[in-house]
């Protein structure tokens, strides 16, 4: 299996710019989520699907995120307008099965930075 | 909520030594999962180890082992034979297990770990 993909890895744009963030979780998971990771913050997550239906979304920061999930094999989490405070490594993580000891498979990351 | 803590924001061991990780948790709840967490200099997530709350033994994975105090609720990690590879950050993570209870992994801030020839 490829594992989590995520695209791009590295992402370059000036304040005001929107922003997508792609990922494609591994195939037959079910839960997805997006985890940002800061040196100020450390990892927090910002949004979490279940079945293609978001279930947590306690961490998004503000209106100007936003995820989606269209289907079980793509999410995007989307900035507009973007700031510098926003850069950041935005990761993509999905797993299958809830109630057991399971693990989330984390994609590379991709590396946001807001000018 | 639930919190964690990494108390040491940077350790080194010499290689073929020993090191323990620190984690301590605050959690009401009787049930949940424990992880530790490798980031290399590639910025890849690796689930080192995982520990079920309900267990009283303590996980072993090859050079890795935890100590699980539930009691104590710390929860630190061994790291055996060190080697230049295991070089990382190291985070410890928690999730509740309760039925209807949200997936997500919070984290601890992590342990800059280095080792040294």
């Amino acid at each position: 299996d490829a594992g989590v993909i995520q695209s791009p890895r590295h992402e370059v744009t000036e304040m005001g710019q929107e922003v997508t963030l792609r990922c494609k979780p591994i195939s037959g998971h079910n839960s997805l989520f997006w985890y940002r990771q800061t040196m100020m913050r450390g990892l927090e997550l910002l949004i979490y699907f279940n079945n293609n239906v978001p279930i947590d979304d306690s961490g998004m920061p503000e209106d100007r995120f936003s995820a989606k999930m269209p289907n079980a094999s793509f999410s995007t989490l989307k900035i507009q307008p973007s700031e510098p405070r926003d850069s950041a490594v935005y990761f993509c993580a999905s797993s299958f099965g809830q109630g057991l000891s399971y693990e989330q498979y984390f994609g590379p990351g991709t590396r946001l930075t807001v000018t | 909520a639930q919190t964690v803590t990494q108390s040491q924001p940077e350790m080194s061991v010499q290689e073929a030594e020993t090191v323990t990780l620190s984690c301590t948790y605050d959690t009401s709840e009787s049930d949940y999962y424990l992880f530790w967490y490798k980031q290399p200099p590639s910025r890849q997530m690796i689930l080192v180890i995982r520990q079920e709350a309900y267990k009283q033994q303590n996980a072993t994975e090859n050079r890795f082992s935890v100590n699980f105090q539930k009691a104590a609720k710390s929860f630190s990690l061994k790291i055996s034979d060190s080697q230049l590879g295991d070089a990382a950050m190291y985070f410890c993570a928690y999730r509740t297990s309760g039925e209807g209870g949200s997936e997500k992994l919070v984290f601890g801030k992590g342990t800059k770990l280095t080792v040294n020839p």
